[in-house]
């Protein structure tokens, strides 16, 4: 079975400050990682995404995210927060044996001018 | 369209009225899954079809929940007899084949309200 976590309901930063966002995962092989992001009232949209290689990603709207095996982590992180950044972030996983994501509860970012 | 389109944007029905959903997935993309987003449960897979194959159901919270594909392409997703948790949002999406790489675009999502 496979599964996500983030710890945090909801991440508070200052506009320019640095963002986390704290993602781990269990899955019975290696993994397939996404982040999507959730404006108010639309879908989910694809931010980034890690199959295998450089266990640094980088996406849209300037996020990367670093996958580390050992601590079946998955953290997005975005250097210099912008108010537009504020939405609902959510983690996925997604078995290579299997087609459907598993979604972490999501992390509720707010980014205060 | 460019992307994901769901219909209709809002529902709201009566507790045991029948609903249906529409998606018209990404042309092309052969795969297309259906997810409910509520706030107690999160976003949980609901349906999943591929191409001609049968669906994958194993998500359906009950056999009140059914859906379909017409011509590899449009999916409904059917709820019978509504009941008030069946109050969600309903996310379709849809994939370039099923290979784990693939990413999943989703659609802005229908919300249901059963009163």
């Amino acid at each position: 079975a496979q599964s996500v976590a983030q710890p945090e309901d909801q991440v508070n930063v200052a506009e320019g400050n640095p963002l986390t966002v704290k993602c781990t995962y269990s899955v019975s092989g290696n993994p397939y990682l996404f982040w999507y992001v959730q404006y108010p009232n639309r879908g989910l949209q694809f931010l980034l995404k890690y199959i295998t290689g450089d266990n640094l990603v980088k996406g849209s709207y300037g996020f990367e995210a670093e996958f580390n095996k050992s601590q079946t982590s998955f953290h997005l992180k975005k250097p210099s927060a912008l108010v537009s950044d504020s939405a609902l972030y959510f983690c996925a996983v997604r078995d290579p044996n299997d087609y459907k994501l598993s979604f972490g509860a999501g992390t509720t970012v707010t980014v205060r001018a | 369209g460019a992307g994901v389109s769901q219909s209709p944007s809002n529902k709201v029905t009566e507790k045991g009225k029948d609903v249906e959903l529409r998606c018209d997935p990404i042309s092309g993309h052969t795969a297309l899954y259906w997810y409910r987003q509520s706030l107690g449960q999160g976003l949980e897979f609901l349906i999943y079809f591929q191409g001609n194959s049968a669906p994958d159901k194993s998500g359906l919270p009950s056999d009140r929940f059914s859906a379909e594909r017409t011509g590899g392409s449009v999916s409904t997703l059917t709820i019978q007899r509504t009941q008030q948790e069946d109050s969600a949002v309903y996310l379709c999406a849809s994939s370039f084949g099923t290979s784990g790489w693939n990413e999943q675009f989703f659609g802005p999502g229908t919300r249901l309200t059963v009163l």
